[in-house]
């Protein structure tokens, strides 16, 4: 079935340094991918999607590009502060409209 | 987009009670999910809420348990029934709006089981 493997955290950063979350993907078709974003104590929040591939999602920063040949979506920033502490989560949706979510990855930044 | 509404937004429960969560949105909406996301883990899908029939539950997630239900294209509960401490859990509600966009989740709730 349609699963997502995700880069298992936690991942603790310095502020300005460079975050890569590895996220992998094995699904029938053509899904479309999804990070979502968990901050402390709220809700699960999309941060940017990709419908098709060579598609570049981008949002506060973060850029992810959906990459049919190594079936892989993983995310970047190439500064990070301390406010994207959070956790991350890698998304596909299937056909049956359904999300299936990895694994989820902790990310501290520190000052 | 779409906002979503959960209530209530946390309780600490005892064992062997019920807890029933509503999700609100401010649109009307095809498809309406309930997930679980268990302390330090992944969501998983527990069922699509069906306006007008039953709920579809996944794999390891029955009615008698999880009692679903969704009178209009607005609004849906979620029952937690006979509560053991395994159910302290954040669940939230998710809508979609369409193939491919996203799916908007509600702010969750968190459930305590004592």
């Amino acid at each position: 079935g349609d699963s997502v493997t995700q880069m298992e955290g936690p991942v603790t950063l310095s502020e300005e340094a460079c975050l890569t979350i590895n996220c992998t993907y094995t699904a029938t078709g053509y899904p479309s991918l999804f990070w979502y974003v968990q901050y402390p104590g709220e809700g699960l929040q999309l941060l940017l999607k990709a419908t098709k591939a060579d598609d570049k999602g981008s949002n506060k920063g973060f850029e992810a590009t959906y990459r049919k040949e190594t079936t892989s979506f993983h995310l970047e920033k190439g500064s990070v502060q301390v406010s994207d502490s959070a956790v991350y989560f890698c998304a596909l949706e299937a056909d049956v409209y359904k999300l299936s979510f990895g694994a989820g990855t902790t990310v501290t930044v520190r000052a | 987009s779409a906002v979503i509404s959960q209530k209530p937004s946390r309780d600490i429960c005892q064992r062997g009670t019920s807890l029933t969560i509503q999700c609100q949105v401010d649109s009307q909406v095809t498809m309406m999910f309930w997930y679980r996301q268990q302390p330090g883990q992944s969501l998983t899908l527990i069922a699509t809420a069906n306006q007008g029939s039953e709920a579809t539950y996944e794999s390891g997630f029955v009615i008698d348990k999880f009692p679903i239900s969704r009178p209009n294209l607005t609004f849906s509960t979620l029952t937690v029934s006979n509560m053991s401490p395994e159910d302290s859990s954040i669940y939230l509600c998710s809508v979609y709006l369409a193939r491919g966009e996203t799916q908007y989740f509600g702010p969750g709730t968190r459930l305590l089981v004592l």
